[in-house]
């Protein structure tokens, strides 16, 4: 079974500048996430899709991060503009289903750096 | 709402020690307990999932405990090795829409 599969895995950007990580979930998992992890924290979570609906985007910094899941698959995250805290791994994870017992699996992540 | 802590933050033992890292949680309503490893610059995988009807887990060299009632689960490893290094986070679901983490143990093995 083929893992999550993330890009870029590094990108270096200036503040105000603009940027965009792409998640493939493994095969039949409807449930995909995306979480932040800043150095030295935990992961956090950003939003949770079901399928190609919004779950839940409560932690998502809605002035400057967007992200979609159009088809149901593959799901994108962006940044405009980045700020200097941004700067973290984005982990995308996905699982079979939305439930509490689910069990997630994450992919390496990409980690961005913003100066 | 629900807060996970991992204490110690770090920790360096010299191969073959036996050591325990531990994880604490306030909501003691939880479906379930994962412990995780990550590697520097990658993500994470997941080692041992604990159902709340559980009282522990095995893989390997690997023991993971939960006590729901007190709010606490450890992690057990056996005989370290140099390969263990890594930052060993936990995790409980929460809310049916999230999980919370720690912010992890970075564990060190010498050789």
């Amino acid at each position: 079974e083929a893992g999550v599969a993330q890009s870029p895995r590094y990108k270096i950007i200036e503040k105000r500048q603009s940027v965009a990580f792409w998640c493939n979930p493994i095969s039949g998992h409807a449930t995909l996430y995306w979480y932040q992890q800043i150095l030295g924290q935990g992961p956090k979570l950003l939003i949770q899709f079901q399928n190609n609906g919004v779950v839940d985007d409560s932690q998502l910094p809605k002035d400057r991060f967007s992200a979609e899941r159009l088809k149901g698959v593959d799901s994108t995250l962006k940044i405009q503009p980045a700020k200097l805290e941004d700067s973290a791994v984005y982990l995308c994870a996905s699982s079979l289903a939305l439930q509490g017992a689910n069990v997630l699996t994450f992919g390496a992540g990409s980690r961005l750096t913003v100066l | 709402k629900q807060e996970v802590t991992q204490i110690p933050a770090a920790l360096s033992v010299p191969e073959g020690e036996n050591l325990v890292l531990n994880c604490s949680f306030t909501d003691s309503a939880i479906y379930n307990l994962q412990w995780f490893r990550q590697d520097p610059g990658k993500g994470l995988t997941s080692l041992l999932l604990i159902q709340s009807s559980q009282r522990e887990q095995t893989s390997g060299r690997l023991n993971a405990s939960l006590d729901k009632s007190s709010g606490r689960s450890t992690l057990y490893i056996a005989a370290s090795q140099p390969g263990d290094s890594a930052t060993y986070l936990c995790a409980v679901p929460y809310n049916n829409n999230d999980m919370r983490f720690g912010a992890g143990t970075r564990l060190t093995v010498k050789p």
